[in-house]
C-alpha cells in the first residue's frame, strides 16, 4: 500500500497567516490526490481535487500543488473557519489512503 | 442536493456481525462509485472499501478483507456494508462517501457510530 506522510501533525497559526501543510507519497502518484478539511463532529469535505483543483465553493485562500510524490495544501490568510483538521488522500490505487491529519489550532 | 444518510450503527460485542446501510437521494446512484471510510475516535480517517458503479467492482483495506462484504443496490439507491468477526478495532464512527467522476470523495453522510466492546 502507498504510504501517504501529511506534516506537520499539528501546527499554532493565527488569524491572517499563511499555513503550508505537506504530503509526502512513498511512490510516485502523479497528481491522484485530494485534500479534505474536517471541523470538530463534522464531516469531512473535499477543498482541492487532483492535487491543485479548487471545488466549488472552496474558498480562493485555498491551494494545492504537487505532482509524483510531494503535494502542498497553502491557506493564505488563516480565517476562522479555518481552524480544523487537514487530510490529503491518494486515489492513484487500492488501497486508497489518508495522511494522518493536521490540526490546525489558534495561536 | 445530494443527500447520504448512514443507518445501521450500534453497539456490538467482538467478534459479532453488523449491517451498514446508506440512503442515497439527489443524484442518480446507479452512475457513482461509492466508499464507505471510518474514523476511530479522536483518530484519522481510514478509506475502508469501494464499489464502483455498472459491473461493480469491489476494493477493500487490508484491515477489513475477508471480514467486510460493501454491497449497492441501484433500485433502492442504497449502499450496505456488512461486518462480521468484528474487532474491537472496528470501533469507529462509518461514513458514506461518493465519488464523482474527477472528484474523489465529493460527498459525505454524517455517520454513523459503530461500537465494538464486551
Amino acid at each position: 500500500a502507498i504510504q501517504m506522510t501529511q506534516f506537520p501533525s499539528s501546527l499554532s497559526a493565527s488569524v491572517g497567516d499563511r499555513v503550508t501543510i505537506t504530503c509526502r507519497a512513498s511512490q510516485a502518484i502523479r497528481n491522484d490526490l485530494g485534500w479534505y478539511q474536517q471541523r470538530p463532529g463534522k464531516a469531512p469535505k473535499v477543498l482541492i481535487s487532483a492535487a491543485s483543483k479548487l471545488q466549488s465553493g472552496v474558498p480562493s485562500r485555498f491551494s494545492g500543488s504537487g505532482s509524483g510524490t510531494v503535494f502542498t495544501l497553502t491557506i493564505d490568510s488563516l480565517q476562522p473557519e479555518d481552524f480544523a483538521t487537514y487530510y490529503c488522500l491518494q486515489d492513484y490505487n487500492y488501497p486508497r489512503t489518508f495522511g494522518q491529519g493536521t490540526k490546525v489550532e489558534f495561536k | 442536493d445530494v443527500q447520504l444518510v448512514e443507518s445501521g450503527g450500534a453497539l456490538v460485542q467482538p467478534g459479532g456481525s453488523l449491517s451498514l446501510s446508506c440512503a442515497a437521494s439527489g443524484f442518480i446512484f446507479s452512475s457513482f462509485s461509492m466508499n464507505w471510510v471510518r474514523q476511530a475516535p479522536g483518530k484519522g480517517l481510514e478509506w475502508v472499501s469501494s464499489i464502483s458503479h455498472g459491473r461493480p467492482t469491489v476494493n477493500y483495506a487490508d484491515s477489513v478483507w475477508g471480514r467486510f462484504t460493501i454491497s449497492r443496490d441501484d433500485a433502492a439507491e442504497t449502499l450496505h456494508l456488512h461486518m462480521r468477526s468484528l474487532r474491537v478495532e472496528d470501533t469507529a464512527v462509518y461514513y458514506c462517501v461518493r465519488d464523482r467522476a474527477t472528484v474523489v470523495a465529493d460527498s459525505w453522510g454524517q455517520g454513523t457510530l459503530v461500537t465494538v466492546s464486551s
